[in-house]
């Protein structure tokens, strides 16, 4: 199993609707979850960082963490055009962190 | 400046030359890494320094050289490189290892 697992995508949403870009990891003793966004040909962003069970919102964008079964979700309300990105979700394992594979996200006009 | 810094945002060299790529973090970091990233592939993962001492060496070719003087500034050495080295260099610091990464905007590396 990898340590870090996300569906490649593309993931295509219409523009308002809801999109939901999930993540799976191995190491049950994780306790730091983050999510970035990357525009084609441009470094990774920062969005959103999770510690504790239950959802984190901060804007249009809300973190779920669910340890037990071991996954992290985000969801973008109200999705826009400019929402469409590669979305990276990073674990840490003792002291580093682990970067998935992304999820390409589309918001279909 | 703040965040992250790199220099040169995009560098076109050829297989014989010598550069290099300075990144530079004005956080307060204590960690700076290295990743490489091909087109439309994901981030690897090169070089981790922790307080100025290489941690992480995750089997790069020994034409990458990374030199890491103090905790602001580090650098990637690059000699006699290939094309397949053609790739997205990004730089990013962290609090500590195992904290959340910021990234510079990267520099474009173009290998003829």
């Amino acid at each position: 199993q990898k340590e870090v697992e996300q569906n490649s995508g593309p993931l295509s949403v219409p523009e308002g609707a809801i999109a939901s870009l999930n993540c799976t990891y191995s190491d049950r003793g994780s306790q730091s979850f983050f999510w970035y966004r990357q525009y084609s040909g441009k470094s990774p962003e920062l969005i959103m960082s999770i510690y504790s069970n239950g959802d984190k919102e901060d804007g249009r964008f809300t973190a779920q963490l669910n340890k037990a079964s071991q996954y992290v979700s985000l969801l973008i309300r109200d999705s826009q055009p400019s929402d469409s990105a590669t979305y990276l979700c990073a674990v840490n394992r003792d002291d580093k962190i682990i970067f998935g594979k992304g999820t390409r996200l589309h918001i279909l006009p | 400046e703040t965040g992250v810094t790199q220099t040169p945002r995009h560098l076109v060299m050829g297989m014989t030359n010598k550069k290099s790529l300075k990144c530079e973090q004005h956080l307060g970091h204590n960690a700076m890494y290295w990743y490489k990233q091909s087109a439309k592939k994901p981030l690897e993962l090169m070089f981790v320094y922790s307080l100025e001492e290489r941690v992480e060496n995750n089997s790069v070719p020994s034409r990458f050289s990374p030199e890491c003087p103090n905790s602001s500034h580090l650098f990637l050495h690059l000699h006699t490189l290939q094309p397949e080295d053609s790739a997205l260099y990004l730089c990013a610091s962290s609090p500590g290892t195992g904290y959340e990464q910021y990234f510079g905007p990267g520099t474009r590396l173009t290998v003829t």
